[in-house]
């Protein structure tokens, strides 16, 4: 079985420029986030997709930041305009709905640097 | 709001010593545990999780980990470390109610042979 696949697997744009990060979930499972860590720091939530409807976007940093989910598959994560300090590791993460024993299987992350 | 503690940024073990990375967490009811691991180069797997019964629990690649309550901990072991060990290890809890899941800061080990 395929696991969380995230493209592209580096990006360096340039301050002021758009970048569109990609998430394929597990087939099958409906649950996607996006997480964030930015150099030293923990790893922080971005939001929660259930199928296609976004169920908590608590962690969206500004308005500089668009996720979407059409259809329920993919995500995208779009960055417009990008700053320096956006720069930092874009995970992506999918679960099958369990409740209380849900269990996130993580990409292998995007590394975004904004000069 | 929940918070982890991992108090060790940097460990650095011998080749076949044993290996106790510390996690700490902060929420007032049950919490559900995980620890992840990151290899150089990969992204997060999943080395263990905790949702209740024996405190105990074992996980991939030989770690076991174990819940207390007492001391709000679920400290990382494995009793001879490997050379492939070396990476980032992050503890991280989610509370059930709301999915997303609060991590530490991670604690990278470095394995000398």
């Amino acid at each position: 079985e395929a696991g969380v696949t995230q493209f592209p697997s580096h990006s360096v744009i340039e301050k002021g420029q758009t970048v569109t990060l990609r998430c394929d979930p597990i087939s099958g499972h409906d649950n996607l986030y996006w997480y964030r860590r930015v150099m030293g720091k923990e790893i922080k939530f971005l939001l929660h997709f259930v199928k296609e409807s976004k169920q908590d976007e608590s962690g969206m940093p500004n308005n500089r930041f668009l996720a979407e989910r059409t259809g329920g598959t993919y995500s995208t994560l779009k960055v417009q305009p990008a700053e320096l300090e956006d720069s930092g590791v874009y995970f992506c993460a999918s679960s099958i709905p369990s409740g209380l024993t849900d269990t996130q299987y993580f990409g292998p992350g995007t590394r975004l640097t904004v000069l | 709001a929940q918070s982890v503690t991992q108090p060790d940024i940097h460990i650095t073990v011998s080749e076949g010593a044993s290996l106790e990375l510390r996690c700490n967490y902060s929420y007032g009811a049950t919490p559900y545990l995980f620890w992840y691991v990151q290899s150089p180069g990969q992204g997060l797997q999943l080395l263990l999780k905790y949702f209740s019964g024996d405190t105990l629990v074992q996980g991939i690649k030989g770690f076991e980990a174990e819940f207390k309550r007492s001391q709000s901990s679920f400290n990382l072991r494995k009793p001879s470390v490997h050379w492939s060990d070396a990476a980032e290890y992050f503890c991280a809890v989610h509370t059930g109610t709301a999915s997303k899941l609060t991590f530490g800061t991670g604690t990278r080990l470095q394995v000398t042979l």
